[in-house]
Protein backbone atom coordinates (compact mmCIF):
# COMPACT_ATOMS: atom_id res chain seq x y z
CA UNK A 1 0.00 0.00 0.00
CA UNK A 2 1.27 3.14 -0.77
CA UNK A 3 -0.96 5.11 2.07
CA UNK A 4 -1.69 8.96 1.33
CA UNK A 5 -0.22 9.89 -1.44
CA UNK A 6 0.06 14.16 -2.14
CA UNK A 7 1.41 15.98 -5.32
CA UNK A 8 2.98 17.90 -5.73
CA UNK A 9 5.86 18.33 -2.93
CA UNK A 10 6.30 21.60 -3.94
CA UNK A 11 4.87 24.96 -5.88
CA UNK A 12 5.21 28.34 -6.06
CA UNK A 13 2.45 30.33 -7.12
CA UNK A 14 1.70 34.11 -8.25
CA UNK A 15 -1.18 36.31 -6.36
CA UNK A 16 -4.40 35.38 -8.17
CA UNK A 17 -3.20 31.91 -9.74
CA UNK A 18 -5.13 28.78 -9.51
CA UNK A 19 -4.11 25.52 -8.32
CA UNK A 20 -5.32 22.08 -7.23
CA UNK A 21 -3.04 19.96 -4.63
CA UNK A 22 -3.69 16.43 -5.18
CA UNK A 23 -4.07 13.75 -2.54
CA UNK A 24 -5.08 10.01 -2.97
CA UNK A 25 -5.65 7.25 -0.72
CA UNK A 26 -5.43 3.17 -0.99
CA UNK A 27 -6.85 2.21 2.32
CA UNK A 28 -10.02 2.43 1.57
CA UNK A 29 -10.71 5.09 4.25
CA UNK A 30 -13.62 6.41 4.39
CA UNK A 31 -12.84 9.99 5.78
CA UNK A 32 -9.98 12.28 4.46
CA UNK A 33 -9.09 15.69 5.41
CA UNK A 34 -6.52 18.81 4.58
CA UNK A 35 -4.82 20.80 6.74
CA UNK A 36 -2.51 23.53 6.69
CA UNK A 37 0.35 24.01 8.91
CA UNK A 38 2.29 27.11 9.55
CA UNK A 39 5.15 27.24 10.67
CA UNK A 40 5.25 26.93 14.85
CA UNK A 41 1.76 26.46 14.59
CA UNK A 42 -0.62 24.09 15.04
CA UNK A 43 -2.32 21.95 12.34
CA UNK A 44 -5.01 23.70 10.85
CA UNK A 45 -8.31 21.51 9.59
CA UNK A 46 -9.68 23.39 6.03
CA UNK A 47 -11.99 21.06 5.26
CA UNK A 48 -13.25 17.32 5.41
CA UNK A 49 -14.99 14.71 3.74
CA UNK A 50 -16.91 11.85 5.61
CA UNK A 51 -17.07 10.45 2.47
CA UNK A 52 -17.39 10.11 -1.61
CA UNK A 53 -19.90 13.40 -2.10
CA UNK A 54 -20.02 14.45 1.49
CA UNK A 55 -17.86 17.22 1.92
CA UNK A 56 -17.40 20.06 5.27
CA UNK A 57 -15.78 23.21 6.20
CA UNK A 58 -13.35 22.59 8.64
CA UNK A 59 -11.53 26.04 10.65
CA UNK A 60 -10.18 27.92 7.95
CA UNK A 61 -11.79 27.08 4.88
CA UNK A 62 -12.45 30.49 2.87
CA UNK A 63 -10.39 30.74 -0.01
CA UNK A 64 -10.42 26.71 -0.74
CA UNK A 65 -12.63 24.59 -2.00
CA UNK A 66 -13.02 20.57 -2.09
CA UNK A 67 -14.75 17.88 -4.15
CA UNK A 68 -14.89 13.66 -3.34
CA UNK A 69 -15.84 11.86 -6.52
CA UNK A 70 -14.72 8.98 -5.36
CA UNK A 71 -13.80 7.18 -2.07
CA UNK A 72 -9.97 7.24 -2.83
CA UNK A 73 -9.22 11.16 -4.15
CA UNK A 74 -9.87 14.06 -2.07
CA UNK A 75 -8.24 17.17 -4.19
CA UNK A 76 -8.16 20.74 -2.69
CA UNK A 77 -8.36 23.89 -4.87
CA UNK A 78 -7.14 27.46 -4.33
CA UNK A 79 -8.68 29.65 -6.68
CA UNK A 80 -7.17 32.87 -6.28
CA UNK A 81 -3.70 32.55 -4.31
CA UNK A 82 -2.97 35.13 -1.35
CA UNK A 83 0.47 35.16 0.18
CA UNK A 84 -1.42 34.16 3.61
CA UNK A 85 -2.10 31.04 1.40
CA UNK A 86 1.66 30.20 1.87
CA UNK A 87 1.61 27.11 4.19
CA UNK A 88 2.40 23.46 4.31
CA UNK A 89 -0.72 21.32 3.19
CA UNK A 90 -1.07 18.13 4.68
CA UNK A 91 -3.91 15.46 3.69
CA UNK A 92 -5.08 12.53 5.99
CA UNK A 93 -7.32 9.70 5.61
CA UNK A 94 -9.03 7.51 8.38
CA UNK A 95 -10.91 4.81 8.92
CA UNK A 96 -13.65 6.64 10.92
CA UNK A 97 -13.62 10.56 12.57
CA UNK A 98 -14.29 9.35 15.64
CA UNK A 99 -10.84 8.49 17.77
CA UNK A 100 -9.13 6.85 15.13
CA UNK A 101 -5.30 7.37 13.75
CA UNK A 102 -5.05 9.68 10.38
CA UNK A 103 -2.48 8.86 8.28
CA UNK A 104 -1.23 11.50 7.28
CA UNK A 105 0.44 12.58 3.47
CA UNK A 106 4.12 13.85 3.12
CA UNK A 107 3.16 17.46 2.40
CA UNK A 108 3.02 20.14 0.10
CA UNK A 109 5.13 23.27 0.42
CA UNK A 110 3.14 25.90 -1.09
CA UNK A 111 4.08 29.59 -1.56
CA UNK A 112 2.29 32.75 -2.54
CA UNK A 113 4.08 35.67 -3.87
CA UNK B 1 -12.83 28.10 23.64
CA UNK B 2 -11.43 24.67 23.22
CA UNK B 3 -8.15 24.88 23.38
CA UNK B 4 -5.19 22.81 23.49
CA UNK B 5 -1.43 23.99 24.76
CA UNK B 6 1.63 22.38 24.38
CA UNK B 7 5.19 22.54 26.81
CA UNK B 8 8.02 23.17 26.63
CA UNK B 9 8.22 24.84 22.81
CA UNK B 10 11.68 22.86 22.82
CA UNK B 11 13.18 20.72 24.85
CA UNK B 12 17.57 19.52 24.46
CA UNK B 13 17.99 16.42 26.59
CA UNK B 14 21.26 14.44 26.72
CA UNK B 15 21.00 10.65 24.99
CA UNK B 16 19.49 8.46 28.41
CA UNK B 17 17.85 11.45 29.84
CA UNK B 18 14.70 10.73 30.97
CA UNK B 19 11.95 13.53 30.61
CA UNK B 20 8.18 14.72 29.79
CA UNK B 21 6.20 16.45 27.30
CA UNK B 22 3.09 17.74 28.54
CA UNK B 23 -0.45 18.69 26.48
CA UNK B 24 -3.06 20.69 28.79
CA UNK B 25 -6.29 21.06 27.10
CA UNK B 26 -9.76 22.66 27.37
CA UNK B 27 -12.41 21.38 26.06
CA UNK B 28 -16.17 20.32 26.70
CA UNK B 29 -16.11 16.93 26.44
CA UNK B 30 -13.32 14.90 25.59
CA UNK B 31 -13.51 12.21 22.52
CA UNK B 32 -9.62 11.04 22.50
CA UNK B 33 -6.44 12.57 22.91
CA UNK B 34 -3.94 11.57 20.23
CA UNK B 35 0.06 12.00 20.15
CA UNK B 36 1.51 11.85 16.84
CA UNK B 37 5.56 12.59 16.00
CA UNK B 38 6.39 14.67 12.92
CA UNK B 39 10.20 14.55 11.46
CA UNK B 40 10.71 17.66 9.43
CA UNK B 41 9.87 17.45 5.71
CA UNK B 42 7.40 14.99 6.73
CA UNK B 43 3.95 14.44 7.93
CA UNK B 44 2.90 13.78 11.53
CA UNK B 45 2.95 9.65 12.44
CA UNK B 46 0.43 8.62 14.37
CA UNK B 47 1.69 7.06 18.02
CA UNK B 48 -1.37 6.64 20.58
CA UNK B 49 -5.20 7.44 21.19
CA UNK B 50 -6.03 7.52 24.77
CA UNK B 51 -9.74 8.08 25.40
CA UNK B 52 -10.00 8.31 29.56
CA UNK B 53 -8.73 9.55 32.37
CA UNK B 54 -5.94 7.41 34.07
CA UNK B 55 -5.09 5.29 30.86
CA UNK B 56 -1.70 4.35 29.69
CA UNK B 57 -0.22 3.52 26.60
CA UNK B 58 3.53 2.40 25.65
CA UNK B 59 5.83 1.99 22.42
CA UNK B 60 8.83 1.61 23.34
CA UNK B 61 10.51 4.22 24.75
CA UNK B 62 7.43 6.21 24.73
CA UNK B 63 4.67 6.22 27.50
CA UNK B 64 1.48 8.63 27.48
CA UNK B 65 -0.41 8.89 30.20
CA UNK B 66 -3.97 10.77 30.61
CA UNK B 67 -6.11 12.72 33.39
CA UNK B 68 -8.60 15.31 33.24
CA UNK B 69 -6.90 18.31 32.21
CA UNK B 70 -3.70 17.26 30.49
CA UNK B 71 -1.67 14.31 28.90
CA UNK B 72 2.46 13.68 29.51
CA UNK B 73 4.59 11.94 26.69
CA UNK B 74 7.04 10.38 29.06
CA UNK B 75 10.53 9.46 27.27
CA UNK B 76 12.82 6.94 28.68
CA UNK B 77 16.23 7.04 28.07
CA UNK B 78 15.76 8.61 24.88
CA UNK B 79 18.24 7.68 21.68
CA UNK B 80 18.88 10.29 19.16
CA UNK B 81 16.55 8.83 16.81
CA UNK B 82 13.88 10.16 18.52
CA UNK B 83 14.77 13.62 17.94
CA UNK B 84 11.17 15.02 15.89
CA UNK B 85 8.17 17.55 16.64
CA UNK B 86 5.93 16.09 19.02
CA UNK B 87 2.04 16.64 18.42
CA UNK B 88 -0.59 17.03 20.88
CA UNK B 89 -4.95 16.92 19.45
CA UNK B 90 -7.66 16.55 21.37
CA UNK B 91 -10.73 15.76 19.41
CA UNK B 92 -13.88 17.65 21.00
CA UNK B 93 -17.23 15.96 21.68
CA UNK B 94 -19.50 17.96 19.38
CA UNK B 95 -21.98 17.87 16.22
CA UNK B 96 -18.69 17.66 14.48
CA UNK B 97 -16.35 15.89 16.34
CA UNK B 98 -13.62 18.69 15.26
CA UNK B 99 -10.26 17.87 16.21
CA UNK B 100 -7.69 20.64 17.74
CA UNK B 101 -4.06 19.89 17.36
CA UNK B 102 -1.39 21.88 19.85
CA UNK B 103 1.73 23.76 18.68
CA UNK B 104 4.31 20.67 18.96
CA UNK B 105 7.14 20.07 21.47
CA UNK B 106 10.31 20.04 19.17
CA UNK B 107 12.47 17.17 20.98
CA UNK B 108 16.76 17.32 20.13
CA UNK B 109 18.34 14.43 21.64
CA UNK B 110 21.84 14.98 22.02
CA UNK B 111 23.99 11.91 21.54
Amino acid sequence: NAGVTQTPKFRILKIGQSMTLQCAQDMNHNYMYWYRQDPGMGLKLIYYSVGAGITDKGEVPNGYNVSRSTTEDFPLRLELAAPSQTSVYFCASSYSRSSNEQFFGPGTRLTVL
Amino acid sequence: EDQVTQSPEALRLQEGESSSLNCSYTVSGLRGLFWYRQDPGKGPEFLFTLYSAGEEKEKERLKATLTKKESFLHITAPKPEDSATYLCAVQAVGRDDKIIFGKGTRLHILP
